[in-house]
């Protein structure tokens, strides 16, 4: 199940299941989002990234929606296993900025 | 090369010390970035270099001081801390800066970080 309060926000599922991290983002001006994952003692790893212009790009076990009419992103990691076990944060750049800004983030815990 | 290397990966510090964190990337990348991240908190902009000239500080104040000696180094100078400076400062870097353009030259390499503890 999901919490969502003080703190980091956190999905727990069983290995073997399909997980899904959501995403809010701010601006509806942006026009690329990244999904980053945080390992325990590790920078941000670069997972997926989407354009604006497209609505859904899959990779390696891992898709990404994108629904820009409620400015809404997610994740969607199939057969998770104990190794995604992260943090998620989701990141738009903003057009006209030099910058990408990060999402509060999602903390996944995968149990064997 | 496809990384970035931060060192120290642990300082302790007390408020008076000054004492510097570096970062190094092999990977041509021209803009070279320095974040904050607090404990369950997502990074946070602090400095932006773009071909070795500061781009952006995010009002960051003067006792953090970067420094890009070239395009492969990127330094954090640390003077008179406060104790609410502990955090895990992270660098990354960028084929370019972005301009908002949707390209992968936007996307950030991250090092494994640098945890500070001011004491």
């Amino acid at each position: 199940g999901e919490s969502v309060g003080l703190h980091l926000p956190t999905l727990s599922v069983q290995e073997g299941d399909n997980s899904i991290i959501n995403c809010a983002y701010s601006n509806s001006a942006s026009d690329y989002f990244i999904w980053y994952k945080q390992e325990s003692g590790k920078g941000p790893q670069f997972i997926i990234d989407i354009r604006s212009n497209m609505d859904k790009r899959q990779g390696q076990r891992v898709t990404v929606l994108l629904n820009k009419t409620v400015k809404h992103l997610s994740l969607q990691i199939a057969a998770t296993q104990p190794g995604d076990s992260a943090v998620y944060f989701c990141a738009e750049n903003l057009p006209g900025f030099q910058k990408l800004v990060f999402g509060t983030g999602t903390r996944l815990l995968v149990s064997p | 090369d496809t990384e970035v290397t931060q060192t120290p990966k642990h300082l302790v510090m007390g408020m008076t010390n000054k004492k510097s964190l570096k970062c190094e990337q092999h990977m041509g990348h021209r803009a070279m970035y320095w974040y904050k991240q607090k404990a369950k908190k997502p990074p946070e902009l602090m400095f932006v270099y773009s071909y070795e000239k500061l781009s952006i500080n995010e009002s960051v104040p003067s006792r953090f001081s970067p420094e890009c000696p070239n395009s492969s180094l990127l330094n954090l100078h640390l003077h008179a801390l406060q104790p609410e400076d502990s955090a895990l400062y992270l660098c990354a870097s960028s084929l370019r800066l972005g301009t908002g353009g949707a390209t992968r030259a936007n996307v950030l390499t991250f090092g494994a970080g640098s945890r500070l503890t001011v004491l």
